[in-house]
């Protein structure tokens, strides 16, 4: 069955400190694995968006990785800030269509002052 | 360029009512997708549809229904409402970037049914 796990479900962390979030993923045929942010009643934003033969991918303070070998991807974020807030989604696609889009249950992350 | 936009943001209806959505994509950007958002199933696609066609659908019941029109904007219908489809609707435009279709996601709809 094609799924997509993350963890933690919550994390709380101070102001400033880094953190990794995890995704697993049982899903094939692979075509591309993507983060998004999801503030609070909005709508997600793209953060990363890797194909089979990446295996790292930043954007500013957040950078992702896939190790396609053993399923699995992170999402590490340095130097958190209270804006990095919200709710962390992992999204797998088996094709380059909408359809086949499996979605993780989303990691939410809480920055404390 | 404008990003995608939904309307209205929030609605509240009755049982038994039928509601209507409307997203508007990017400008260029001719794939729309509609996802349904609950904190008990997360993001749960509905349909796709691509120069108004219809070119996939989720696993959802016929009261769930969509169109797109020739500018590209599209609505989403939703007979018969029950409690169970208070939800956030969300709309995703899409772009062709060769190995992947890049999706840029509205704000959504808050939908409560009463």
């Amino acid at each position: 069955k094609n799924q997509v796990e993350q963890s933690p479900q919550s994390l709380i962390i101070l102001e400033g400190k880094n953190c990794t979030l995890q995704c697993n993923y049982t899903v094939s045929p692979f075509s591309n694995l993507r983060w998004y942010k999801q503030d609070t009643g909005r709508g997600p934003v793209s953060l990363t968006i890797m194909t089979f033969s990446e295996n790292t991918k930043s954007n500013g303070r957040y950078t992702a990785t896939l190790d396609a070998d053993t399923k699995q991807s992170s999402l590490h974020i340095t130097a958190s800030q209270l804006s990095d807030s919200a709710s962390y989604i992992c999204v797998v696609l088996l094709q380059s269509s909408a359809s086949k889009i499996i979605f993780g249950s989303g990691t939410r992350l809480s920055i404390r002052p | 360029k404008a990003g995608v936009t939904q309307t209205p943001r929030y609605l509240i209806k009755t049982r038994g009512q039928q509601v209507t959505l409307s997203c508007s994509p990017i400008s260029g950007h001719r794939s729309v997708s509609w996802y349904q958002q609950t904190p008990g199933q997360g993001l749960q696609f509905l349909f796709e549809y691509f120069s108004e066609t219809q070119r996939n659908k989720g696993n959802f019941p016929g009261r769930f229904s969509g169109r797109q029109f020739s500018n590209s904007r599209s609505e989403m219908n939703v007979s018969t409402l029950e409690l169970g489809d208070s939800a956030l609707y969300l709309c995703a435009s899409s772009v062709d970037r060769g190995d992947y279709n890049e999706q840029f996601f509205g704000p959504g709809t808050r939908l409560t049914v009463l």
